[in-house]
Parts: structure tokens; C-alpha cells; sequence
């Protein structure tokens, strides 16, 4: 299973754009990149998900460059209910979007 | 619709006495998965099930844990002679598989456990 390795926290404000960059150099070939949000007290959430390029939906935009060993999900425009624990994790058909390791994710702080 | 609903939302239970956790998917989602999370930290995959196929139980941490999926909807965790260290919040989540090209996860509120 590809390793994941993330920030353990960041600190914006709001209305800033955030960036949170995720390494994954051993990614396999059909693995796909999944971003989810974590709040206290709460399941994690679906953000995003691609393969390669540029994904973008109507919360956040995932970036991929060509080598797929990175990738950074892009909050625009951040408010405090943003602040969360991100989540990246690499897997895919071969290898188990069900053992998907979640890590200790990004903990986003937003302040006014 | 329903989301992924999990209940009791907390538990509290002596040392050494067993519990149940139990978990309603999302209707028509073949693929479940059982998690938990201790404070602080990430997601620690227990088990899968998929539709009729035999469950992935390589996470399970000892064989006091076990889980069955009945009729392939609602599941049931249960742990045996609990320990202090299962005190954990157990996360259960549905998919329904590829859907658009996307795999998703939905996940319920969690049960916390708490072992005195």
C-alpha cells in the first residue's frame, strides 16, 4: 500500500486560498488519489478524488503533476467551518480502496 | 436520502464484558467497512465486506473481534472480554462502488467505546 506523508497541521485565514501537499512516491500505477475532511465528533467525508491532472468540484481542486508522486488539494477561499483534519490516501482497484490508511491527516486551522 | 447510521452513538462497558456495535448502511451499497479511531489519531481499518463475498478481516486487531453482515445490509461489531485499549470511536462506512469514475466512502457518526 502506497504511503501517504502530509503536514501535521496548518493555520490560514479566512478567505485565503490553502494548499495542503501530500507525498505519496510509491503510488502503483491504478491507484487513485482520495482527499476526505474529518470534524470533531464526526465520520470523515468525501472531498475529492483523481488519478491524474487537475480534478476540480465545487468545494476544492485536486492538482496531479505528471509523475503522480505528489499532489495538493486546493481549498479557495477558506471560512472557519473549514477547519477540520484533512485526510490524503492513495489505493485503487489493486490495491484495496478498502485498506485505504487514513494516517493522522492535516489538522486546518481558520482563523478570523 | 438516509445516511450511514450507527448505534449506540456511546457506549461504556466494564473490562471483560462484550458489546455490540451496530451499523446500517446506506440502501443498496454493497461494500462496508468497519474502522476505528483512537483520540488523536487516524483510521485503523478492522474489516470489508463486499456484496456476497467473503469479508477482508486482515485488520482485525485480536480474535476478540468479529463482524457479520446479515442479508448484505446491516452489520454488527462485536468485541469479546473487552479491554481497556479497545476504547476507541468505531467508524463504520458504505460504498456503493465505482460510481462516475469515483470511489466514495460514506461514513456513519461512530460509536464511542469507552472501557472502565
Amino acid at each position: 500500500l502506497a504511503k501517504t506523508t502530509q503536514p501535521i497541521s496548518m493555520d490560514s485565514y479566512e478567505g485565503q486560498e490553502v494548499n495542503i501537499t501530500c507525498s505519496h512516491n510509491n503510488i502503483a500505477t491504478n491507484d487513485y488519489i482520495t482527499w476526505y475532511q474529518q470534524f470533531p465528533s464526526q465520520g470523515p467525508r468525501f472531498i475529492i478524488q483523481g488519478y491524474k491532472t487537475k480534478v476540480t468540484n465545487e468545494v476544492a481542486s485536486l492538482f496531479i503533476p505528471a509523475d503522480r508522486k505528489s499532489s495538493t488539494l486546493s481549498l479557495p477561499r477558506v471560512s472557519l467551518s473549514d477547519t477540520a483534519v484533512y485526510y490524503c490516501l492513495v489505493g485503487g482497484p489493486n490495491t484495496g480502496f478498502q485498506k485505504l490508511v487514513f494516517g493522522t491527516g492535516t489538522r486546518l486551522l481558520v482563523s478570523p | 436520502g438516509a445516511g450511514v447510521s450507527q448505534s449506540p452513538s456511546n457506549k461504556v462497558t466494564e473490562k471483560g464484558k462484550d458489546v455490540e456495535l451496530r451499523c446500517d448502511p446506506i440502501s443498496g451499497h454493497t461494500a462496508l467497512y468497519w474502522y476505528r479511531q483512537s483520540l488523536g489519531q487516524g483510521l485503523e481499518f478492522l474489516i470489508y465486506f463486499q456484496g456476497n463475498s467473503a469479508p477482508d478481516k486482515s485488520g482485525l486487531p485480536s480474535d476478540r473481534f468479529s463482524a457479520e453482515r446479515t442479508g448484505g445490509s446491516v452489520s454488527t461489531l462485536t468485541i469479546q472480554r473487552t479491554q481497556q485499549e479497545d476504547s476507541a470511536v468505531y467508524l463504520c462506512a458504505s460504498s456503493p462502488g465505482f460510481r462516475r469514475g469515483t470511489y466514495e466512502q460514506y461514513f456513519g457518526p461512530g460509536t464511542r467505546l469507552t472501557v472502565t
